[in-house]
């Protein structure tokens, strides 16, 4: 069975200081990984995803096949970056198409 | 608008009663996805469509849940017989053949009286 387990219900950290919101999956196989953000009163949108590898908003998350881990990491946060972030798994294979999310964290940046 | 859309918004409702909704997803995406969430849960998988065909359904998906998507474009989810548990927000994806991040909509947020 795959599983997303993300720790942190809630992390505060003060503007500039680095954040890191961690992931870590269960999955039997090659997955997929993505982080999705919701913002106050938005919908669910997609930060990014392991494959591309690409820095969307100064995030970055780097896929840690050995710890199994996704986690997310900015250097310096900014208070926009206030939000729900859930991680969620994608199975590699035929069919394997629904996503799997964690609980989510929620990010509160102070200024 | 060129996202997912999903109609209504907001549904309040009585134990007992159906309710239907739909999801319009991005034009040309083959797949559609439902999920639910609850209060300080990430989206739970219900179903996923690709094109016409319901293809996976979860064991979340009692016998009260119906899906379709007729003509391979938008959905309908309908709960028959509500249920106090059933208040959660219900949420829409698309997704095209070759990428598998999915795009939501809105949601539609149900309460059962």
């Amino acid at each position: 069975a795959q599983r997303v387990t993300q720790p942190e219900k809630l992390l505060s950290v003060f503007k500039g200081a680095p954040v890191e919101l961690k992931c870590n999956y269960s999955y039997s196989g090659s997955p997929e990984l993505f982080w999705y953000v919701q913002y106050s009163r938005q919908r669910l949108q997609l930060l990014l995803r392991h494959i591309s590898r690409e820095s969307i908003k100064g995030f970055t998350a780097d896929l840690n096949k050995g710890e199994t881990s996704f986690h997310l990491k900015k250097p310096f946060a900014q208070e926009e970056d206030s939000a729900m972030y859930y991680c969620a798994l994608s199975g590699n294979g035929a069919g394997s198409y629904q996503l799997t999310f964690g609980k989510g964290t929620k990010l509160s940046v102070i200024p | 608008d060129t996202g997912v859309s999903q109609d209504p918004r907001h549904k309040i409702t009585k134990r007992g009663q159906n309710v239907t909704f739909r999801c319009d997803p991005i034009s040309e995406h083959n797949r559609l996805y439902w999920y639910r969430q609850t209060l300080g849960q990430g989206p739970e998988f219900l179903t996923y469509f690709q094109n016409e065909a319901q293809l996976e359904k979860s064991r979340l998906l009692s016998n009260r849940f119906s899906a379709e998507r007729p003509k391979g474009s938008f959905s309908t989810l309908e709960i028959q017989r509500t249920e106090q548990g059933d208040s959660a927000m219900y949420l829409c994806a698309s997704s095209s053949r070759t990428r598998r991040e999915q795009f939501f909509g809105p949601g539609t947020r149900l309460t059962v009286l």
